[in-house]
């Protein structure tokens, strides 16, 4: 079945530490990739995405993901996180075979000030 | 351009009761969404729409209906509201053509509560 999974359900984190959550897809032909972030109390906003070509991708806030094929990995990466980072992170999906985006669970990251 | 828009922000409902939630989108956007989130459980897709008149289940159909009459409107009705109902409604919108789509654009959200 097509699925998104995040193994890391809660990341805590030191301001200033470097950042990168997991985000894995299961095979399903080809596919485009979205990390989306929602902050306390708001809705998901869209922090970058991956349709083709270059698969190291950069999105706002200093964030980036890397598309790795052979690995059905899109994980995210932000090498000094600060506070203002606090907030649930959500992978997602779709498949050009199939109709639905499709979320991941979400992680939650916390930062110490 | 105002992107998702969705009404009412805030509702309180009693058990039983009805309402419909509103969701529009201005981008000319075939497919539309509609999802929940419950605290520490993600997103859960209730029902999705690749076009006028074409409606089809998610996840967790069950207690809710839509339509989707024009491209711009894809309200969601809740028939008789139970206490499980209570959550945070996002709707979202998203392009595709063959290959190509855009990402999902989402609302600001509707948080029901069922008392």
């Amino acid at each position: 079945a097509q699925s998104v999974s995040q193994h890391n359900h809660h990341v805590i984190l030191s301001e200033a530490a470097s950042l990168e959550l997991g985000c894995n897809y299961s095979y399903g032909g080809t596919v485009n990739l979205f990390w989306y972030v929602q902050y306390p109390g708001q809705h998901l906003q869209l922090l970058l995405k991956y349709f083709s070509g270059d698969p190291l991708v950069k999105g706002i806030k200093g964030f980036e993901a890397e598309f790795i094929k052979s690995k059905f990995s899109f994980n995210l990466r932000k090498p000094s996180v600060q506070w203002s980072d606090t907030a649930e992170y959500f992978c997602a999906v779709i498949y050009s075979s199939a109709s639905k985006i499709i979320f991941g669970s979400g992680t939650r990251l916390s930062i110490r000030p | 351009n105002a992107g998702v828009t969705q009404t009412p922000k805030f509702r309180i409902l009693k058990i039983g009761q009805s309402m419909t939630l509103q969701c529009a989108q201005d981008m000319n956007h075939n497919y539309m969404y509609w999802y929940r989130q419950d605290p520490g459980m993600g997103l859960k897709l209730i029902y999705y729409s690749v076009g006028a008149g074409i409606t089809d289940k998610g996840e967790v159909p069950n207690g809710y209906n839509v339509s989707r009459s024009t491209t711009e409107d894809f309200p969601l009705r809740l028939e008789l509201a139970a206490p499980s109902q209570t959550s945070v409604y996002f709707c979202a919108s998203s392009y595709r053509q063959g290959q190509g789509a855009t990402e999902a654009f989402f609302g600001q959200g509707t948080r029901l509560t069922v008392v």
